[in-house]
């Protein structure tokens, strides 16, 4: 498995504000998601974290709305920009471990926008 | 139709019942299986991984894939309180950068 911090691990913020998410992995990954878990929905791929070039951003997702950084094997970081209510959800980072395939999860972000 | 169905729920049980989750799914290249287990305030955590048809068995869990039918479960054998959480199947094909669709989660609780 994979010991994955994520921090914080819950915040409520301001209309319009931006909040930056990290997560923080015991050892070097090549593979980092970013996942939204909304209420009665299914875990939503938000983009890849790709380590030295740019994200991969899934259908619906943009870099301006969630910028991602990656500047190494063992971190990334995903900022939720000029937030609104519907953007109040959980915000799980995950990795996958390249010799079986498998993907672990963050504790998540619990995050409203009032 | 959506690739992957879970009944939503919830579910309750009482102590020492046997709990059966299903998931069924359209996409025929899937080729890997999976089931989370979530519990409040918590991430997935990784519970059963399974790779083509056929079952497979860790303690009280059971994970069971019928291609042909496009369906998989998962068992809970004398199920506990501590097993009161969300569950979530996932699948994906086989290959580099496939990705997992999930289902919406079902949430158990077992009743002392």
């Amino acid at each position: 498995s994979a010991v994955i911090s994520q921090k914080p691990s819950r915040d409520i913020c301001q209309r319009g504000t931006s909040l930056t998410i990290q997560c923080q992995v015991d050892s070097q990954v090549t593979m980092m998601f970013w996942y939204r878990q909304q209420p009665g929905q299914s875990l939503t791929l938000i983009a890849t974290a790709n380590q030295g070039s740019e994200a991969t951003y899934e259908s619906g997702f943009v870099i301006d709305k969630f910028p991602i950084s990656r500047p190494n094997l063992t971190f990334s970081t995903l900022t939720v920009s000029n937030m609104s209510p519907e953007d109040s959800s959980i915000y799980l980072c995950s990795v996958e471990r390249t010799e079986n395939e498998k993907l672990f999860f963050g504790s998540g972000t619990q995050l409203s926008v009032l | 139709q959506k690739e992957v169905e879970q009944d939503p729920g919830p579910l309750s049980v009482p102590e020492g019942a046997i709990v059966s989750l299903n998931c069924t799914y359209s996409n025929s290249a899937f080729q890997y299986f999976m089931w989370y287990r979530q519990y409040s305030r918590k991430g997935p955590e990784l519970l059963m991984y399974t790779y083509s048809s056929g079952n497979k068995e860790d303690g009280r869990f059971t994970a069971q894939v019928d291609k042909s039918s496009k369906y998989i479960s998962l068992f809970i054998r004398d199920s506990q309180p501590s097993d009161s959480a969300t569950y979530l199947c996932a699948m994906r094909q086989a290959g580099a950068n496939s990705k997992l669709t999930f289902g919406k989660g079902i949430t158990l609780s077992v009743r002392p």
